[in-house]
């Protein structure tokens, strides 16, 4: 009965790779977002797909890159990983675009 | 632009002790505010919410009251468990059409028993 859930929940990977971090939620909502924590805890917006419409897309490097397949599924690409990306990145979801949001446990992504 | 300041942890607290964390922000509009609760090794799960000035949000014993004079979002907590640690963060919904949360940078509560 998992609400938001990703994939996989630990990452280790060399720099210059190519990986993708997968999210799916079956809360049935219409949002999904991609947020990045750093080492300081410190979170921040990445993106966010309304309805599989990109509808934030803050300032992040292109070589990262959403896709959003349906509504219940939302997947971040990351090409030529970069020691710099190493954080945890939460997916989350909300019914509405201004509804609260529910997260997902986290993706430890660890750049070598 | 929108954003949220919180006090800086850690926070440090005996057992059945009272909790307050501020949290301040600058917003143009009318956000909602959000209190946000992270265990070790999870994802954030809120905690409570308040969208209009004077509401007062609560849940598992903690409140929160929106005070637009102050610009602020305290939490609180009359009696804390050592359970309750944990980082908690004040976030803002954006008041423009994205509606994206703006959070704070985190304060990490440590009950002792």
């Amino acid at each position: 009965d998992t609400a938001v859930s990703q994939t996989p929940k630990y990452l280790v990977t060399q720099m210059g790779n190519d990986k993708s971090i997968k999210c799916e939620q079956n809360l049935g909502h219409d949002t999904m977002y991609w947020y990045k924590q750093d080492s300081k805890k410190f979170l921040k917006i990445m993106f966010s797909y309304n309805n599989k419409e990109l509808i934030i897309n803050e300032t992040v490097p292109n070589r990262f890159s959403p896709k959003s397949p349906d509504k219940a599924h939302l997947n971040l690409h990351i090409n030529s990983l970069e020691l710099g990306d190493s954080a945890v990145y939460f997916c989350a979801s909300s019914q509405v675009v201004k509804g609260e949001q529910y997260f997902g446990p986290g993706t430890r992504l660890t750049v070598t | 632009g929108n954003s949220v300041t919180q006090m800086e942890g850690p926070v440090t607290l005996s057992e059945e002790a009272f909790l307050t964390i501020n949290c301040t922000y600058t917003a143009t509009g009318y956000p909602s505010l959000f209190w946000y609760v992270q265990y070790p090794g999870e994802g954030l799960q809120l905690l409570l919410k308040a969208t209009k000035a004077d509401d007062k949000g609560s849940n598992k014993g903690f409140e929160a009251t929106y005070r637009k004079e102050t610009t602020s979002f305290h939490l609180e907590k009359g009696s804390v468990q050592v359970s309750d640690s944990a980082v908690y963060f004040c976030a803002l919904s954006g008041t423009d059409s994205s509606y994206k949360l703006i959070f704070g940078s985190g304060t990490r509560l440590l009950v002792r028993p």
